[in-house]
């Protein structure tokens, strides 16, 4: 079974419309984060999360909130939709406490809104 | 912003030769990463450079690190077709909680 897991994994849906993309872990790490992908720009940081109480804006957070439920259950929420949130979403995980280091990615939410 | 950019932003190579991508960067750093993404899925972590660290190896993959000229290299020794994919570097920035991603470099190995 995968690490992180992401639900679901293909969502189309129309301006305006309210929109939640799960993510879990099986990994233990205490440390979550959202990240998009839009062609040519790399990924880019949403939100972060380093424990269930901790919850930190990352570089574009406008137009997007979170909700840590619980250590393996990290949630992203687009209140209301627009045609430029179209991208792919990516869940993350980490522990700096382990080697080899690196974050963990979830397979990715493919989100179109029309 | 982006914190590191990649260099080149696509690669074509036949199977068999080496590849070299390079990594830029603006600040210092507690580390360097380099992740390897297949089109459309999700990021898999390949390596971790240090910064008091200059050369790393880990199967075919070498990378280094230049804090002075704040750049870094990943080189694939005997590409494969199954290593056709976009590589990422990420720098963990001094002070900073989260890594910067690049832009990528979009490595194709042709059989």
């Amino acid at each position: 079974d995968a690490d992180v897991t992401q639900t679901p994994r293909n969502r189309i849906t129309k301006t305006g419309k309210r929109i939640m993309l799960e993510c879990s872990q099986t990994k233990g790490h205490d440390r979550m984060y959202w990240y998009r992908q839009d062609p040519g720009l790399g990924l880019r940081l949403i939100y972060y999360s380093f424990d269930v109480k901790d919850i930190n804006k990352g570089e574009i957070s406008d137009g997007y909130s979170v909700s840590r439920q619980a250590q393996a259950k990290f949630s992203l929420s687009l209140e209301s939709a627009i045609p430029n949130q179209t991208a792919l979403y990516f869940c993350a995980t980490s522990d700096p406490g382990q080697a080899p280091g690196g974050q963990y990615f979830g397979p990715g939410t493919r989100l179109t809104v029309l | 912003s982006q914190q590191g950019e990649e260099d080149p932003q696509a690669l074509s190579i036949q199977e068999g030769e080496n590849a070299t991508m390079n990594c830029s960067y603006k600040t210092s750093i507690n580390n360097l990463q380099w992740y390897r993404q297949n089109s459309g899925r999700g990021l898999v972590h390949l390596i971790l450079i240090r910064s008091n660290e200059r050369e790393k190896h880990s199967g075919r993959l070498r990378v280094t690190l230049d804090t002075s000229k704040k750049s870094s290299s990943l080189l694939i020794t005997a590409s494969r077709a199954a290593d056709t994919a976009s590589y990422f570097c990420a720098t963990d920035k001094t002070g900073a909680n989260n890594l910067f991603f690049g832009t990528g470099t979009r490595l194709t190995v042709i059989p």
